[in-house]
Order: C-alpha cells, then structure tokens, then sequence
C-alpha cells in the first residue's frame, strides 16, 4: 500500500521567506505526485503535479516542486511568500493507473506579515 | 457550472440515525469521488465511479456506508446507523473524462457531527 508522510505539521514564515514543505511516500512502482493546497474558508485545489519527465515542476502562484526518485521525495518550494499563500498544504500520490489519491496529513502554513 | 457542489453544507444528528449527503460534480465530468477527511488528517479515499459505476471501493469502509450514482451524473452517500466515529468532513471529486489521470476538483464538502 502507499502512504505519504509530510514531517512539518505547523510552519510560521515571515513574508519574503524561503519555503520548503517536505513530502516522502512509500511505494515500490510509478507514482503521479501532487501538492494541493487549502486557502481558508475554500476548497481543495490542484497546485501542481509531476507525471514523469523533468523531475522540477512549477505550479501556479510561484510554487515548484522537486521529485528525487532515490529519496522517494517531492518537496514543495518558493523563493519568497506572501501573506495569502498561508493555506493548508497536502502532498498526495496515486499509483499509475489508479484513480485514487493517497494524502499525507498536511502541512498548515502562516505567513506573517 | 461553477464546481462541485454537495449538499448539504452541515449535519448534525444523533448516534443511530441515517444520513444522506449529495454530491454534484462539473457538468460533463464522468469520473466522481468520495473522500473523508477527520482533523488533522488529509483526505481519505472513499469510492470512485466511473459515469454510474462504482469501480473501487475502500477496503476501510464500513458495510454501514454505500454509494450510488445511479445516471451518472449527482452522486449519493448514505451512512446507516451512524457512530460518532463517523464524524468527519465528506468530500466529493470529479474529474472529466480522458486517458490516464485528470485533474480532481474538489467540492467544499459536508461536515457531519455524530452526538
């Protein structure tokens, strides 16, 4: 079975910081890896998404991420965040072919301003 | 169409009773999701139809627990016998038709409170 594991439950960042949220998942085949995020008060949105090819993707609002297939990671990065980037974050992963998502517990992420 | 809605937004019942919850995904989106998320947990899946098949269903789920779509189109999720261990906020996906994965988009969910 697959699991993923996000380390950081609470992160508290001043704007114009560096980010970097961790994500690990366990699984032995092909994975789909994801970041999706939760402003307050919205649902569940699609951040970015790595299929295969250049392991570094961007995403929308300046976000990247990084899969490192030896470390089974995707960590999720910005240069400098701002205040409305604070949200819930939630690595997921699914097998290939498989339609469901497996979720880690979630990173909740303040910006102060 | 603006997204997924479900309905209703909250429920709050009694330990023993059923509920129904109500998920309607983007128009033209065939394949449909059920998750549950408790606090401080992320998303867990559910259930998953393809237009108004049911083709996966969590091994975790409770017999207590059934889902339908019967046109393919809204999607329902009953909870017999409700426990407070029920507790949780219920969220639908859908996602369009095509190859390989696409995009889930996500509703705003129904947070059900067991007493």
């Amino acid at each position: 079975a697959q699991s993923v594991s996000q380390h950081n439950h609470h992160v508290i960042l001043s704007e114009a910081a560096s980010l970097e949220l961790g994500c690990n998942y366990s699984y032995g085949g092909t994975v789909n890896l994801f970041w999706y995020v939760q402003y307050p008060g919205q649902h569940l949105q699609l951040l970015l998404k790595y299929f295969s090819g250049d392991p570094l993707v961007k995403g929308i609002k300046g976000f990247e991420a990084e899969f490192i297939k030896s470390k089974f990671s995707f960590n999720l990065r910005k240069p400098s965040v701002q205040w409305s980037d604070t949200a819930e974050y939630f690595c997921a992963v699914n097998s290939f072919g498989n339609e469901k998502l497996t979720f880690g517990t979630g990173t909740r992420l303040t910006i102060i301003p | 169409d603006t997204g997924v809605s479900q309905d209703p937004r909250h429920k709050i019942t009694k330990r023993g009773q059923n509920v129904t919850f109500r998920c309607d995904p983007i128009s033209e989106h065939n394949r449909l999701y059920w998750y549950r998320q408790t606090l401080g947990q992320g998303p867990e899946f559910l259930t998953y139809f393809q237009n108004e098949a049911q083709l996966e269903k969590s091994r975790l789920l409770s017999d207590r627990f059934s889902a339908e779509r019967p046109k393919g189109s809204f999607s329902t999720l009953e909870i017999q016998r409700t426990e407070q261990g029920d507790s949780a906020m219920y969220l639908c996906a859908s996602s369009p038709p095509g190859q390989g994965w696409s995009e889930q988009y996500f509703g705003p969910g129904t947070r059900l409170t067991v007493t």
